[in-house]
């Protein structure tokens, strides 16, 4: 079985702080994609990753692929109460759309 | 109505019930994927349809059964569920087999 190993489980900061969120596997992706689902709703993809060390910026969010691509991280800076959410990473370990979820990160951030 | 749909959004169900989970697209999609959620468990993969047909069927018990009568609309029957069933069952779709998908809400699933 694949996994994607996700941490930490639970984050909650205050407004302004900055963090980090990781996603970990012993095997190799075709691509990565990060996901934030709000209560009551389905989860939104924010990117797709697709080669080794690339790194992509979407306003304060920051996504970097390792360069193995094994692992890839989303970096929020100065976070708002907007940002709350659950993230999830997925990989795809051929092309296409076979996805294997991680457990998520479940972010609060607080005003 | 844009984008994916699913109904009911709640449901509770007895373990000898049968019910079904609709899901609709209207985004012109040619593919269509039934996703699990549980509490427990990283969200799981259960069945991928591509022009109408499974290409996917992830190890999931027979007491789930998809159905998929046409690009727009995925179902999900039910019978016999086991509490451990309980779950929020998203629907997602996509141009094709290698586009993004794109998730409805979900059915919140409750199995007495």
């Amino acid at each position: 079985t694949q996994l994607l190993e996700q941490s930490p489980q639970f984050l909650s900061i205050q407004e302004g702080e900055n963090l980090t969120v990781y996603c970990n596997s012993s095997s190799v992706f075709s691509s990565l994609q990060w996901y934030r689902q709000e209560p009551g709703e389905g989860p939104v993809l924010l990117v797709t990753v697709v080669t080794g060390g690339e790194v992509k910026k979407l306003k304060r969010l920051t996504f970097q692929f390792g360069d193995a691509r094994k692992d890839s991280s989303l970096h929020i800076t100065a976070a708002q109460p907007g940002d709350t959410g659950l993230y999830l990473c997925a990989g795809a370990y051929n092309a296409g759309n076979m996805l294997t979820f991680g457990g998520g990160t479940r972010l609060m951030v607080k005003p | 109505e844009t984008g994916v749909t699913q109904t009911p959004r709640h449901l509770v169900m007895g373990m000898t019930n049968k019910k079904s989970l609709k899901c609709e697209q209207h985004l012109g999609h040619n593919a269509m994927y039934w996703y699990k959620q549980s509490a427990k468990k990283p969200l799981e993969l259960m069945f991928v349809y591509s022009l109408e047909e499974r290409v996917e069927n992830n190890s999931v018990p027979s007491r789930f059964s998809p159905e998929c009568p046409n690009s727009s609309h995925l179902f999900l029957h039910l019978h016999t569920l086991q509490p451990e069933d309980s779950a929020l069952y998203l629907c997602a779709s996509s141009q094709d087999f290698f586009s993004t998908q794109y998730f409805g809400p979900g059915t919140r699933l409750t199995v007495l």
